[in-house]
């Protein structure tokens, strides 16, 4: 089974700082993997699929890049609705699909 | 829009079997996509646990497989899941979502414990 491996595992940051959270998949997965962002209480919500193209609806601050197996997923401007945790996933074996363990990111 | 409810009891007991409810609207499930369930333990990731397609097709975690049954009824539009033998371990927020690779939307979730 593909495993994805994040890091950091959490990260502390200010408001209108720049972020960068890494995703590493154990093996080619092309650019078949997605971020999630999840705030405490609710599901997680698509930010971004295919590795870079930025879901409706998503400020423009996000953006992913990556292919193969190193993925990142950088928040340009830190606004407070961004303090969550993020989750990537890969679907190069859909309909079986794996997370990252998660990065939880926290106001400093 | 889509939507989706997860149903089922909040508390199931050692050893036995827990059996939560999809229910879907604004969407026919025979429109195709695969439907599936995902669960995280309190404070802890998420962990995929099946995926099915309307024709009944399915696909497993393979950590999972051997106590876990997914199904479809799609004249309820509804799918389900049923994990046998359940531990402590299997107490989390369980979630019922629409596979397009993308897993979109999301239910809400329900919050299953495991206790005598």
């Amino acid at each position: 089974a593909i495993q994805l491996t994040q890091s950091p595992s959490s990260l502390s940051a200010s408001v209108g700082d720049s972020v960068t959270i890494t995703c590493r998949a154990s093996q080619d997965i092309t650019t078949s993997l997605a971020w999630y962002q999840q705030t405490p209480g609710k599901p997680p919500k698509v930010l971004i699929y295919d590795a870079s193209i930025v879901n409706g609806g998503v400020p423009s601050r996000f953006s992913g890049s990556g292919s193969g197996t190193d993925f990142t997923l950088t928040i340009s401007g830190l606004q407070p609705e961004d303090f969550a945790t993020y989750y990537c996933q890969q679907f190069h074996t859909y309909p079986s699909i794996t997370f990252g363990q998660g990065t939880r990111l926290d106001i400093k | 829009q889509v939507q989706l409810q997860e149903s089922g009891p909040g508390q199931v007991k050692p050893s036995e079997t827990l059996s939560l409810t999809c229910s879907v609207s604004g969407y026919s499930i025979s429109g195709g996509y695969y439907w599936g369930w995902i669960r995280q333990p309190p404070g802890e990731g998420l962990e995929w646990i099946a995926s099915v397609y309307h024709s009944g097709a399915t696909f497993y975690n393979p950590s999972l497989k051997s106590r876990v049954t997914i199904s479809v009824d799609t004249t309820k539009n509804q799918f389900s899941l049923k994990l046998t033998s359940v531990t402590a371990a299997d107490t989390a927020m369980y979630y019922c979502a629409r596979q397009m690779a993308i897993s979109d939307p999301w239910g809400l979730g329900t919050l299953v414990i495991v206790s005598s």
